[in-house]
């Protein structure tokens, strides 16, 4: 079963607008972390949020905050003030407490363009 | 932050022969490392959790012996595509993390990896 959907293949966005990217979950483990990435074109994978299971606020970072709804099992990223710069893959990533590993497990992605 | 070096950024090589892709944590110390690999507009895919000192763990439907991992230190796990055909064309990208459950995962560059 897939642990985490995202259902937006892709995205647009008006400069300087703020865009919602949804993500869903699946765990039955009560000790999770829910992270976003954002993969530029040139393939890197740049760290955006963090959002645990157990935190009681929701994850803010500069133009980045998370919509974390756990009886819903969402973690929507919200980008305020699109730049152009902000056009890329966004990924969406869980990692599991019981997983003593601690390996992230991705979603599909969103493609999101900017337009100026 | 923490950086994770990945060699080669990007490699060509001939059907039938072997490539090694390093990953190393440059300033922690990572007793797991992951191996993705990512095909063109789709998600990063888990092949393999490379642990320090052990044998790696393979997802499912990865062939053990056609990706060989190798941590042999706390700081670099190598992965060799051996006899690579062209549909393992692809860029394989490693992770590694400080090893707690609200660390972000740090990526290495990616390997683009052509098979001709």
């Amino acid at each position: 079963a897939q642990k985490i959907t995202q259902t937006q293949p892709g995205m647009f966005v008006q400069e300087k607008e703020a865009v919602t990217l949804d993500c869903t979950y699946d765990t039955s483990d009560p000790s999770y972390g829910l992270f976003w990435y954002k993969q530029p074109s040139s393939g890197e994978m740049i760290f955006l949020i963090y959002q645990g299971s157990y935190d009681q606020q929701n994850a803010t970072e500069g133009r980045y905050s998370l919509n974390f709804q756990k009886a819903r099992k969402s973690a929507n990223l919200v980008i305020s003030a699109s730049q152009l710069g902000d056009s890329a893959m966004y990924f969406c990533a869980m990692r599991e407490g019981r997983d003593s590993s601690y390996k992230l497990i991705f979603g599909s992605g969103t493609r999101l363009l900017v337009r100026p | 932050g923490a950086v994770v070096s990945q060699h080669p950024s990007r490699v060509i090589c001939k059907s039938g022969t072997s490539v090694k892709i390093e990953c190393r944590s440059l300033d922690f110390q990572a007793t797991t490392m992951f191996w993705y690999r990512q095909f063109p507009k789709q998600s990063l895919m888990l092949m393999a959790t490379s642990n320090e000192g052990s044998k790696a763990t393979y997802e499912q439907g990865v062939e053990k012996d056609k990706f060989l991992i190798n941590h042999a230190s706390l700081t670099l796990s190598t992965l060799t595509v051996t006899s690579a055909h062209p549909e393992d064309s692809s860029f394989y990208i490693c992770s590694a993390s400080p090893g707690t459950m609200n660390t972000e995962a740090f990526f290495g560059q990616g390997t683009r990896l052509t098979v001709v």
